[in-house]
């Protein structure tokens, strides 16, 4: 059974600092994996989805790479903002169109 | 710009009532998502949709939740009777690819679920 973990469950930066925020699975047999952002009492809103056979992906200020092999993912967002401030969700898909959601990394940047 | 949408945003009931929710996912989405997400946790699939066909509802409370998509469009997630423990956000999404990779998916802003 696929597990995902994000460690640390919650960071604090000063702005302009920047952040790096990691995602681990069990599984490596994965079609994709994809960062969310999700702030308080809303939905999820997609922010990089990188297939299996990539190693990166970029979107202006974030950067998330893969290593299926070590079973990694880390997003990198640069020069942070305070509205940078939300939960920053990964999520690996497997065979069958399974989605499994890691716990969440609660991020806020102080001005 | 295309959005998933749900109703309500908010439901507030007592334990051993009924209550729905809906989603309306982007035109032409054939692949819909019901999460349940626990304040503090990663959402967790209820179900899972290809068109009008159930695809996943391994993790689905059968005893209680039930949840259609009869014309392969919008879709109902039902609980009766409610429990404390289902207080949650019920989160809806869906994504265009069906089959070997689900694609970006796309959420709505969910329904926040209160059971006294």
């Amino acid at each position: 059974k696929q597990e995902v973990t994000q460690i640390p469950a919650a960071l604090s930066v000063p702005e302009g600092e920047n952040l790096v925020l990691n995602c681990s699975f069990t599984d490596s047999a994965i079609y994709n994996l994809q960062w969310f952002r999700q702030d308080p009492g809303k939905g999820l809103t997609s922010l990089l989805l990188i297939q299996s056979s990539q190693r990166e992906q970029t979107s202006g200020r974030l950067n998330a790479s893969l290593d299926k092999s070590s079973g990694r993912s880390t997003l990198y967002i640069a020069a942070s903002q305070p509205g940078d401030s939300a939960t920053y969700l990964c999520a690996v898909e497997a065979a069958g169109n399974k989605l499994t959601f890691g716990g969440g990394t609660r991020v806020l940047v102080k001005p | 710009e295309a959005e998933v949408a749900q109703s309500p945003r908010y439901k507030i009931t007592e334990k051993s009532q009924a209550v729905a929710f809906w989603c309306d996912p982007i035109s032409g989405h054939a692949t819909l998502y019901w999460y349940r997400q626990i304040l503090g946790q990663g959402p967790e699939l209820l179900v899972q949709f290809q068109d009008e066909s159930v695809v996943d509802d391994s993790q689905l409370p059968k005893d209680r939740f039930s949840a259609e998509r009869l014309k392969g469009v919008d879709s109902t997630l039902k609980i009766q009777p409610a429990e404390l423990g289902d207080s949650a956000m019920y989160l809806c999404a869906s994504s265009l690819v069906s089959g070997g990779g689900t694609g970006e998916l796309f959420f709505g802003e969910g329904s926040r679920l209160t059971v006294l």
